[in-house]
């Protein structure tokens, strides 16, 4: 069974450009999740989908941030503009019927520098 | 308070020792997670449990539900279990809080 992919692994950009990350879940996951984890710290939600609506955004910084889930399968996170505290790892998850039953599956995450 | 507390914070075990990690949460359930990171890499799911206690391999996880608490052990300590160790839980409408996680260190 393929895993959670994300793209791209790495990017470094200069503060106030965009950037945009790719997520594709687990086959047939209907919950996914983006997160933001900052070096050091744990995980922190950006937003949650299950298929393609949004079940919570409210840590989504909506003046740069932005996320859509076209047709409930993959997803994209986009920044902009960028700051410098942007710079963390966004990981994408997936889970079949959301955390109430699902177990989670992580992607190995995008790391994102900001200069 | 956070909804989810872990202790230790950090943990440092001599190879072949029995390491316990706590977590206790504050809020209503349906499942609690036990994730794995090691530096740099992505987060593996160890454990999903709802209820008692499940194994594989070298690792325990435990849950006490009326107490809200729960437990992962490792058994034989290796150098490769050296890692963050994050307690997560499914509370209401499929949201997931993460605890602050353990950072462990098993030094040969």
């Amino acid at each position: 069974e393929a895993g959670v992919a994300q793209s791209p692994r790495y990017k470094i950009i200069e503060k106030r450009q965009s950037v945009a990350f790719w997520c594709n879940p687990i086959s047939g996951h209907a919950t996914l999740y983006w997160y933001q984890q900052i070096l050091g710290q744990g995980p922190k939600l950006l937003i949650q989908f299950q298929n393609n609506g949004v079940v919570d955004d409210s840590q989504l910084p909506k003046d740069r941030f932005s996320a859509e889930r076209l047709k409930g399968v993959d997803s994209t996170l986009k920044i902009q503009p960028a700051k410098l505290e942007d710079s963390a790892v966004y990981l994408c998850a997936s889970s079949y019927m959301g955390g109430v039953t699902g177990e989670l599956f992580f992607g190995e995450g995008s790391r994102l520098t900001v200069l | 308070k956070n909804e989810v507390e872990q202790s230790p914070q950090n943990l440092t075990a001599q190879e072949g020792e029995f390491i316990t990690i706590n977590c206790s949460y504050s809020v209503g359930i349906s499942a609690l997670h036990w994730l794995q990171q090691h530096p740099g890499g992505g987060i593996v799911s160890l454990f999903m449990l709802s209820s008692g206690k499940k194994k594989h391999g070298r690792l325990i996880a435990t849950i006490n539900i009326q107490e809200k608490h729960s437990s992962l052990h490792i058994t034989a300590s290796h150098p490769r279990d050296s890692a963050v160790y994050i307690c997560a839980v499914s509370a209401s409408y499929d949201k997931v809080i993460f605890g602050p996680g353990t950072s462990l260190s098993v030094i040969p």
